[in-house]
């Protein structure tokens, strides 16, 4: 199974907004309401930011939002601040019960 | 609050059988709806699912790996493990076991443990 497909790297000031966005196929994110973001910083667990397309855990701050159209979903970050930096993963359940991920994109806050 | 603790031997030789267990606590892995799975990120690249077993002992696998691994739980230790077969220097990653939640409305991994990174030498 191919990786989902994430840009490498994405970039904004503080106080702007990005989207990082996540392609897979009708098998996987088009196929399931069941695509997470996670964030990551190297040497620590990654953090459940989205799951199930659009719902954030509790504790989870209202600046990030999740969307899916189609085959392609998408993490959104508004009012971005320096502790968002870091990388970022979605995932996704698959039509053959397995888990798949993206590449992951690198988050830099300007 | 589950947590998820990685251990096993940081070195391995190439060829060898590369050997983890994921002790979990505050939690049971006989929970219904939990996957216990490994994922592992080599370095500089992305996460890779390597595969997961169910509460009921259901195992499936990253087809791309599927030949290489096997994925075991011990109630009684209230633990599981990873064993990955004939590894190469290409196994050499950051090695995660994580507690996934799916049921027929939602899935989403849960729990991560920090990882523990595996070197495979020649």
């Amino acid at each position: 199974q191919s990786a989902l497909t994430q840009p490498a790297s994405v970039s904004g000031s503080p106080g702007q907004s990005i989207t990082i966005s996540c392609i897979g196929t009708s098998s996987d994110v088009g196929g399931y309401n069941y695509v997470s973001w996670y964030q990551h910083h190297p040497g620590k667990a990654p953090k459940l930011m989205i799951y199930d397309v659009g719902n954030r855990p509790s504790g989870i701050s209202n600046r990030f939002s999740g969307s899916k159209s189609g085959n392609t979903a998408s993490l959104t970050i508004s009012g971005l601040q320096a502790e968002d930096e870091a990388d970022y993963y979605c995932s996704s359940y698959t039509s053959s019960s397995t888990m798949i991920f993206g590449g992951g994109t690198k988050l830099t806050v300007l | 609050q589950v947590q998820l603790q990685e251990s096993g031997p940081g070195l391995v030789k190439s060829s060898e059988t590369l050997s983890l267990t994921c002790t979990v606590s505050g939690g049971s892995v006989s929970s219904v709806s939990y996957y216990w799975s490994w994922i592992r990120q080599p370095p500089g690249k992305g996460l890779e699912w390597l595969g997961y077993i169910s509460y009921s002992g259901t195992t499936n696998y990253n087809p791309s790996l599927k030949s290489r691994v096997t994925i075991s739980v011990d109630t009684s230790k209230n633990h599981f493990s990873l064993k990955l077969r004939s590894v190469t220097a290409a196994d050499t990653a950051v090695y995660h076991c994580a507690r996934l939640y799916c049921s027929r409305t939602s899935c989403y991994w849960a729990s991560w443990g920090q990882g523990t990174l595996v070197t495979v030498s020649s």
